[in-house]
């Protein structure tokens, strides 16, 4: 069946570093990817989002390049802030289901 | 309305008793969708709605679990002789019409059970 599989955390970075989240996934046919986005204390976000292969989504900084050659979607930002620390949870949607499978999350802190 | 309403946010029971989630969808939305999201894990499908289709309750996790959804709107999940491993944030979450997984879902902030 469908998978996603998150590189596991936590990562801690430091204010600026460059931050990489791996995400790979396995699916039949060709679907959506997102990432999501738990702040503490709040619930998920939708963050950005890719729907065919080469697509790049981008929000706050955050990008993601969906490579259908590698079945990756790597979260990167060139630059992270103290306000980025939290979960992040990358997820594949199903065009024919329409269920969203998630991976396990990524927390992410950072420090000043 | 603006969001995906969820109550209560939290909820504290006693082992053995039934409790009740309740989800209002943004306005529109065909599609609702429960999920589990355990401490520190992902979060793991329970059921879905889209109009008046028979749900996929293929993520349910035993009997002790159902859900109900009036129309296209207000839904409840429901637990019945709650265990202490059902403590968990429930999620729900709506989008326009299945298959519309291109646009994502939006998400309710979540009820928080304990069960003790």
């Amino acid at each position: 069946g469908d998978s996603v599989t998150q590189m596991e955390g936590p990562v801690t970075l430091s204010e600026e570093a460059f931050l990489t989240i791996n995400c790979t996934y396995t699916a039949t046919g060709y679907p959506s990817l997102f990432w999501y986005v738990q702040y503490p204390g709040e619930g998920l976000q939708l963050l950005l989002k890719a729907t065919k292969a080469d697509d790049k989504g981008s929000n706050k900084g955050f990008e993601a390049t969906y490579r259908k050659e590698t079945t990756s979607f790597h979260l990167e930002k060139g630059s992270v802030q103290v306000s980025d620390s939290a979960v992040y949870f990358c997820a594949l949607g199903s065009g024919n289901t329409g269920k969203l499978i998630f991976g396990q999350g990524t927390t992410l802190q950072v420090k000043p | 309305g603006a969001g995906v309403s969820q109550s209560p946010s939290n909820k504290v029971t006693e082992k053995g008793k039934d409790v009740e989630l309740r989800c209002d969808p943004i306005s529109g939305h065909t599609a609702l969708y429960w999920y589990r999201q355990r401490l520190g894990q992902g979060l793991e499908f329970l059921i879905y709605f889209q109009g008046n289709s028979a749900p996929d309750k293929s993520g349910l996790p035993s009997d002790r679990f159902s859900a109900e959804r009036t129309g296209e709107s207000v839904s409840t999940l429901t637990i019945q002789r709650t265990q202490q491993e059902d403590s968990a944030v429930y999620l729900c979450a709506s989008s326009y019409r299945t298959g519309s997984a291109n646009y994502g879902y939006t998400f309710g902030s979540g009820t928080r059970l304990t069960v003790v």
